[in-house]
């Protein structure tokens, strides 16, 4: 079946980075792109952007610009997500997501990891 | 960036009734929405696509509308499995952005 595991939780110091992967099964990995939302603790869904795992085009968020890499390995099937200077702001839930629409674009997510929490704090 | 304002924040109903949920952008997006539910502790699950698109799968007591600025979800009759977060997200311009989510609860 369809899915995507996302790696574990992980607690980071005030200004230090976090690399969170979430690898796919069940479906071609280069043929859908893939989405990277978050959620802080008690509040809503933040897009922060999308990776094409075929050719490994990116585009992020203006708002983390500078601060997040995505990028992706196609021999492991997997997506990683790396957020630098991290603040406590950034504590939250992240989540990939598989676009809907295969070799396209739809910006609907279909297939969502289980989360991994970060905690940023001193 | 699009602003996406959801109405109410929360709702209370019973069983069987009809709930409706709306979600105002902030410009013209066309039918560039969709529609989740969350339940707690659990990951969004897509609903709806295209402002109006039922996705595979999804009983069919879910449904959207509209268009330009201003949409409706809709559940016709509410289950107790309905007990839920739901978020709009628009897709005219990037950044994605959601709605602030309606919290779906049972009277």
């Amino acid at each position: 079946q369809v899915q995507l595991v996302q790696s574990g939780a992980e607690v980071k110091k005030p200004g230090a980075s976090v690399k969170v992967s979430c690898k796919a099964s069940g479906y071609t990995f280069t043929s859908y792109h893939m989405h990277w939302v978050r959620q802080a603790p008690g509040q809503g869904l933040e897009w922060m952007g999308i990776i094409n795992p075929s050719g490994g085009s990116t585009s992020y968020a203006q708002k983390f610009q500078g601060r997040v890499t995505m990028t992706r390995d196609t021999s492991t099937s997997t997506v990683y997500m790396e957020l630098s200077s991290l603040r406590s702001e950034d504590t939250a839930v992240y989540y990939c997501a598989r676009d809907r629409q295969q070799l396209g674009l739809s910006y609907g997510m279909d297939v969502w990891g289980q989360g991994t929490t970060v905690t940023v704090s001193s | 960036d699009i602003q996406m304002t959801q109405s109410p924040s929360s709702l209370s109903a019973s069983v069987g009734d009809r709930v409706t949920i709306t979600c105002q952008a902030s410009k013209d997006i066309s039918n560039y929405l969709n529609w989740y539910q969350q339940k707690p502790g659990k990951a969004p699950k897509l609903l709806i696509y295209d402002a109006s698109n039922l996705e595979t799968g999804v009983p069919s007591r879910f449904s959207g509308s509209g268009s330009g600025t201003d949409f409706t979800f809709t559940i016709s009759s509410l289950q107790t499995e309905d007990i839920a977060t739901y978020y709009c997200q628009q897709y005219d311009n990037l950044p994605l952005t959601f709605g602030g989510g309606t919290k779906v609860e049972i009277k």
